[in-house]
Order: C-alpha cells, then structure tokens, then sequence
C-alpha cells in the first residue's frame, strides 16, 4: 500500500504557481520523498525528489517540512500542459520499488 | 540516447489467446519493472528482473503471467489464456545497474484489450 496521501483532485489557473500537497507521517530516516507525474495515457515521468532539504530543478520544486511529515510540490508557473496527475511516493534509498498510489489529477485551466 | 522501448503500443487478443509485451530498457539498463494500470486507477506493481534473474514477484498474479528478462533481448511479460478483466496499459520501466537516485525511466506502455 502506498504510505503517502494526497488530494484527489485540485484546480489551478494557468500562469499561477500549482502547490500540490502530500502527506507521509509514517515515513522513515532513510527513506525520500518522489514525484512523478502522468499525463494522459503516457508513462509515468520523474519530476523530483528529495531527503530532507528543499529541493529546485527546471520543472518545479520540493518543499520538505522540517519533521518529513509532508512536502509540497511546487510548479511556479502552471501551464495547460502540466495538467496530469502527480504521483508523491516514498521511497527506501535509491533502491526499492516504487508504490504508486491514487496521485493528485491537477487541471490548469486557462 | 533512446528511452525505454515497449511495443506494440496496442494489443488486442480475443479471450484465451495468449499476449506478449516487450520492453526494451534504456541501454546500459540492466534493471526492468513491470507496472499494470487498469482504467482510471493508478499503477501497480507487478514484477522487477535484473537479467536472467526474477527478484521481486510479489504483484504477479499466481496464475497465467510470466515474466523474463533474459541475458540478450527485451524483456517480456506473457499472459496466458487472457480474459477480459486483464484488459489495462502495462508500463515497463528500467534502471542502471548501479543504483540510483534517480528512479526509473518509464515506456509509453502496451494498450491490451481483450474482445
């Protein structure tokens, strides 16, 4: 079962930053936090990942709260093309498999 | 540097027939994960080979699949005697040798549709 929660569905307008939530209470020391989307009937896609420090790359960033209980995925600027659903795992090192849950279908509407 | 290759992109067998999905890692990649996605869920995991050897089968259903990964050539994931409920996009992802942070690198998936 995956360990993570996240909403089932959030709206975003176009241009304005999308901060999608995740809750992962249960997780571990040495486990990270990943994301992934999947827009429509395409695989799965790596945005990010990250331990326990805030995190940036060229498609969004990862905000880690300072317990690990939670994170935040942020796309500063959302555009049609991010609406997908977002998937936040967790995941055992750079090892193990990843569960997927149930993801965040973010709709940016112009 | 070409992703990972899965074909065909659709597949449609009649009840009973058997189906073969192929995967193509990302070259260097001696790591396959095998996900199913049934309509309007999300993934599950079903399978992970490393070349000629089956490490973690524990999403695999008892009966009817299998999966390979032999020393040369694609991986494959084969499903016997089909029955409409294994209708579903199967995705197959690969990873280096040497772990990674990085996570996989997934394919576009295999459209099954069982008639």
């Amino acid at each position: 079962d995956a360990k993570t929660t996240q909403p089932p569905s959030m709206d975003c307008a176009e241009g304005r930053a999308a901060n999608l939530p995740c809750n992962h209470s249960t997780i571990s020391g040495n486990e990270y936090v990943y994301w992934y989307r999947q827009i429509h009937s395409q695989g799965p896609q790596y945005i990010i990942h990250g331990l326990k420090n805030n995190e940036t790359n060229e498609m969004a960033s990862l905000i880690i709260t300072e317990d690990r209980k939670s994170s935040t995925l942020i796309l500063p600027h959302a555009t049609l093309r991010d609406t997908a659903v977002y998937y936040c795992i967790v995941r055992l090192g750079s090892q193990g498999n990843l569960i997927f849950g149930k993801g965040t279908k973010l709709s940016v509407k112009p | 540097n070409a992703g990972v290759m899965q074909n065909p992109r659709h597949l449609v067998r009649r009840r009973g027939q058997e189906a073969r999905l192929r995967c193509s890692p990302v070259k260097g990649h001696s790591h396959v994960y095998w996900y199913r996605q049934l309509p309007e869920e999300g993934l599950k995991f079903m399978v992970y080979l490393q070349k000629e050897n089956i490490i973690d089968e524990s999403g695999m259903p008892k009966e009817r699949f299998s999966a390979e990964f032999p020393k040369e050539g694609p991986s494959i994931l084969r499903i016997q005697q089909v029955v409409r409920g294994d209708s579903a996009a199967y995705f197959c992802a690969s990873s280096p040798l040497s772990s990674t942070p990085y996570g996989y690198t997934f394919g576009s998936g295999t459209r099954l549709t069982v008639v």
